[in-house]
């Protein structure tokens, strides 16, 4: 167990209003994911950080925005929702295991924008 | 850029059959390569990883070889159970080593 938790699990909002996902971690990784995942398109990452403060687009961030004030604690925000977005988000973290880094990831936000 | 292919489902097993679900990837440098199983309702949990040419991995009696000649890397178990039914998840590391490419995934559903 990794200790990653997310927050909310599940969410309905309406086009157009902002919309804030969180990761939390207990165990000081350095390296957290967001990825969205959709029937015929698996898993896709959205944005990732290196650190405190160092964040980097994935292959679908248009619309998304990061932010990581804290170790513990990747926000992932839509500033104005589409039905397009609606899709279930994942959080993970990389755990080096010998010269390898694992991904391991959190149970899942499930976002529906209407 | 990296990609991974994996075959689509659904794929559709009775109990104690063979399992394989094939994989292939284009990445540069020297990846690791990775399955990820994922339970109805939950995250991706990882099932097992290689780390160079002819690697296999294993865990929960599952194999897959890492050929690099071929870019596969193969999921196979002997004998499934309903239990095993998910989705799964071919996942490379390309040349950058702390991100992932995955493959859209592929369902497995095995019957009694």
């Amino acid at each position: 167990d990794a200790g990653i938790t997310q927050s909310p699990r599940h969410k309905v909002t309406e086009t157009g209003t902002p919309v804030t996902l969180r990761c939390h971690q207990t165990e000081n990784h350095r390296y957290m994911y967001w990825y969205r995942q959709d029937p015929g398109h698996g898993l896709r990452l959205i944005h990732y950080s290196y650190g405190v403060k160092d964040t980097d687009k994935g292959e679908v961030s248009d619309g998304y925005s990061v932010s990581r004030s804290k170790t513990e604690d990747f926000l992932l925000t839509l500033e104005s929702a589409t039905s397009s977005q609606t899709s279930v988000y994942f959080c993970a973290i990389s755990e080096i295991s010998g010269s390898v880094y694992e991904q391991y990831f959190g149970p899942g936000t499930r976002l529906t924008v209407t | 850029g990296d990609s991974v292919t994996q075959m689509e489902g659904p794929v559709t097993l009775s109990e104690e059959a063979f399992l394989t679900i094939n994989c292939t990837y284009t990445a540069t440098g020297y990846p690791s390569l990775f399955w990820y199983v994922q339970y109805p309702g939950e995250g991706l949990q990882l099932l097992l990883k290689a780390t160079k040419a002819d690697d296999k991995g294993s865990n929960k009696g599952f194999e897959a070889t890492y050929r690099k000649e071929t870019t596969s890397f193969h999921l196979e178990k002997g004998s499934v159970q309903v239990s095993d039914s998910a989705v799964y998840f071919c996942g490379t590391s390309g040349g950058s080593n702390y991100k992932l490419t995955f493959g859209k995934g592929t369902l497995l559903t095995v019957n009694p």
